[in-house]
């Protein structure tokens, strides 16, 4: 069964650092979401692309985070610098449609110490 | 905007003891509902979803769901729970149209031999 995958696993940075996350969704899924999960919480949407546009990055803190698809394939979600509040669980997810739902990948944890 | 409220963050139950996880959601629109399982350090699988007809829906590992319209609530429920359902359970709401998931906070369903 065809997967979403993500790396790495698992990140320990110092602060201020930078850091970058991978995923390659499911082939021929043309929308793909990186979610942000602190401990505790549900996932909250980072930013949605449609094939290698940006559909909403309401909710990514900019002045830090950067996210690209430049093929239309796999993505990549950049942090410069890493602050302490970056800690949580990164998920990328994938859909096929508009009544897909989505496939999550295994997420990338990361620890900012 | 679009919002989902799980009412219980944590629920103990006893192995084979039937369990209901609730869910309210806040939208004027049409809705698609799913419900989600992340067992620790993994991402999310999907558990069923609604989309439309008959508004009792089956998924995965015996869970079912019942769309409420007027009530806006999408509960999940087991019969019988295992000792292998003890896992972290999300509600979560999209409008029709590509647009993203929301989630809810999260419920902890924590299974007692």
């Amino acid at each position: 069964e065809a997967e979403v995958a993500q790396s790495p696993r698992y990140k320990i940075t110092e602060k201020s650092q930078a850091v970058a996350f991978w995923c390659d969704p499911i082939s021929g899924h043309a929308t793909l979401y990186w979610y942000r999960q602190i401990l505790g919480q549900g996932p909250e949407l980072l930013v949605q692309f449609q094939d290698e546009s940006v559909v909403d990055d309401s909710q990514l803190p900019k002045d830090r985070f950067s996210a690209e698809r430049l093929k239309g394939v796999d993505s990549t979600l950049k942090i410069q610098p890493a602050e302490l509040g970056d800690s949580a669980m990164y998920l990328c997810a994938s859909s096929l449609g508009r009544t897909g739902e989505l496939f999550f990948g295994e997420g990338s944890r990361l620890t900012v110490l | 905007a679009q919002s989902v409220t799980q009412l219980d963050s944590q629920v103990p139950v006893f192995e084979e003891a039937p369990v209901e996880l609730r869910c309210n959601y806040s939208s004027s629109v049409s809705v698609y509902l799913f419900w989600y399982v992340q067992y620790p350090n993994q991402g999310l699988q999907l558990l069923l979803k609604y989309l439309s007809g008959s508004t009792l829906v089956k998924g995965i590992n015996g869970f079912e769901a019942e769309f409420n319209k007027s009530q806006t609530s999408f509960h999940l429920r087991k019969p019988s729970v295992h000792i292998s359902d003890t896992a972290e359970y999300f509600c979560a709401v999209r409008k029709s149209g590509n647009t993203p998931l929301v989630f809810g906070k999260g419920t902890r369903l924590s299974v007692i031999a």
